[in-house]
């Protein structure tokens, strides 16, 4: 979906530096989640937001950094990477309010790799 | 925390074929959703489920939610090669409700 965008789409680092994957939507809406894709793990949820201000841990928080200074923008930090962070990662959204169960909308991905 | 488990991991069918994914839960599912995984693509919903015994369908793909509310199915009739991808189930976490725990997905083979 053109409302969702992540930059960059391919990223090589070595295990220690700082990377910070961006992520920006469109939509205002208020919900919005990291997900990193391995092999065999499926998605996995690393921080969501509520709203701007507002984030909270997901299944595997460790390592990473988020913040949420404006509804449209919610970038995720690794502050030292690992090579276990090597991953796909996605960033996603979606609208709440009465459809508390809308469907989440995914940008089209950053690759990382840490060397 | 809530685990769906999805099987198979993998299947291979050649086109033409029938095809089904499980979805399966410890817990009581709120409500299912359905996402397609094109490789080298982002996930991008299909359909959600919340009723018990829901059945849903869209052309080939056939949706449906167990009666218990711990397990759903996505079936495709004879696949095509436009099929190919994974496809995960995901359920909302009922604690937090802005939350989806998806399965680990699985992934379609489609040979001519």
């Amino acid at each position: 979906d053109a409302g969702i965008t992540q930059s960059p789409r391919y990223k090589i680092t070595e295990t220690g530096r700082q990377v910070t994957l961006m992520c920006h939507q469109t939509w205002s809406h208020s919900y919005m989640f990291w997900y990193r894709q391995d092999l065999g793990h499926g998605l996995r949820l690393i921080y969501y937001s509520a709203a701007a201000d507002i984030t909270d841990k997901g299944e595997v928080p460790d390592g990473y950094v988020v913040s949420r200074s404006k509804t449209e923008n919610f970038p995720l930090t690794l502050e030292s990477a690992t090579r276990s962070q090597t991953s796909v990662y996605f960033c996603a959204s979606r609208f709440p309010g009465q459809l508390r169960n809308s469907p989440l909308h995914f940008g089209n991905g950053t690759r990382l790799t840490v060397t | 925390g809530q685990q769906v488990m999805q099987i198979p991991q993998y299947q291979h069918v050649q086109e033409g074929e029938d095809f089904t994914t499980y979805c399966n839960s410890s817990t009581t599912l709120s409500n299912i959703q359905w996402y397609k995984q094109r490789p080298g693509g982002h996930p991008v919903f299909l359909i959600q489920l919340v009723k018990s015994g829901e059945v849903k369908k869209q052309k080939r793909l056939t949706f449906q939610f167990g009666e218990a509310k711990k397990n759903s199915s996505l079936h495709i009739t004879a696949t095509q090669t436009t099929d190919v991808g994974t496809y995960f189930c995901a359920e909302v976490d009922t604690g937090t409700a802005s939350k989806l725990t998806f399965g680990t997905g699985t992934r379609l083979q489609v040979t001519l």
